[in-house]
């Protein structure tokens, strides 16, 4: 069973400060989606990576996918209390075994 | 544009009862999924469909039953619900089944057994 670590699983900061989330497995995977979820609604997708070392920018959001397609990280810069939520990481071969990390928990305090 | 619509938002069941989630897409999605959040468990898949009139186990099938019931539509019933199931539970859906696509996600259904 492919399983995904995120780390750390809770984080809380003052706005204007960085941050980096990591998601990490001993597999490979094809494609790797980071998700954002607010309290009472369904997660939205925020990016898909599916080339090892590949390096996708969203705003402040920086995402990479790890040369060996085992590993991602989030980094958000200057972080708003926009940002607050649970960031969730997904891998897969496919989406019928999309496999989800339990979440990291960011609250930004104005 | 609803996207993915799902009822009901709030259930209370009994042990033992009986309740189906409701699931629509308006996205002309082949791809549909339920999956169930727990504090500490992440997402984890209950059933998914790759096509109409198709259905497959995830990884948490026991105690649910699904029906594929047209393109649109994709249910999800607790026969003899049990504390256990008392969870959030998402429909999905998807364009294709390839990896890599966007999983559109309804807002939730907050289920409690008691």
């Amino acid at each position: 069973t492919q399983l995904l670590e995120q780390s750390p699983q809770f984080l809380s900061i003052q706005e204007g400060e960085n941050l980096t989330v990591y998601c990490n497995s001993s597999s490979v995977f094809s494609s790797l989606q980071w998700y954002r979820q607010e309290p009472g609604e369904g997660p939205v997708l925020l990016v898909t990576v599916v080339t090892g070392g590949e390096v996708k920018k969203l705003k402040r959001l920086t995402f990479q996918f790890g040369d060996a397609r085992k590993d991602s990280s989030l980094h958000i810069t200057a972080a708003q209390p926009g940002d607050t939520g649970l960031y969730l990481c997904a891998g897969g071969p496919g989406s019928e075994k999309l496999v989800f990390g339990k979440g990291m928990k960011l609250t930004v305090n104005p | 544009n609803a996207g993915v619509t799902q009822t009901p938002k709030f259930q209370v069941l009994k042990t033992g009862q009986s309740m189906t989630l409701q699931c629509a897409q308006d996205m002309n999605h082949n791809s549909m999924y339920w999956y169930r959040q727990d504090p500490g468990m992440g997402l984890r898949l209950i059933y998914y469909s790759a096509s109409e009139g198709t259905t497959d186990k995830g990884e948490v099938p026991n105690g649910y039953n699904v029906s594929r019931l047209n393109k649109r539509e994709f249910s999800l019933r607790l026969e003899s619900a049990a504390p256990s199931q008392t969870s959030v539970y998402f429909c999905a859906s998807e364009k294709g089944q390839g990896g890599g696509n966007t999983i559109y996600f309804g807002e939730g259904s907050w289920l409690t057994v008691v």
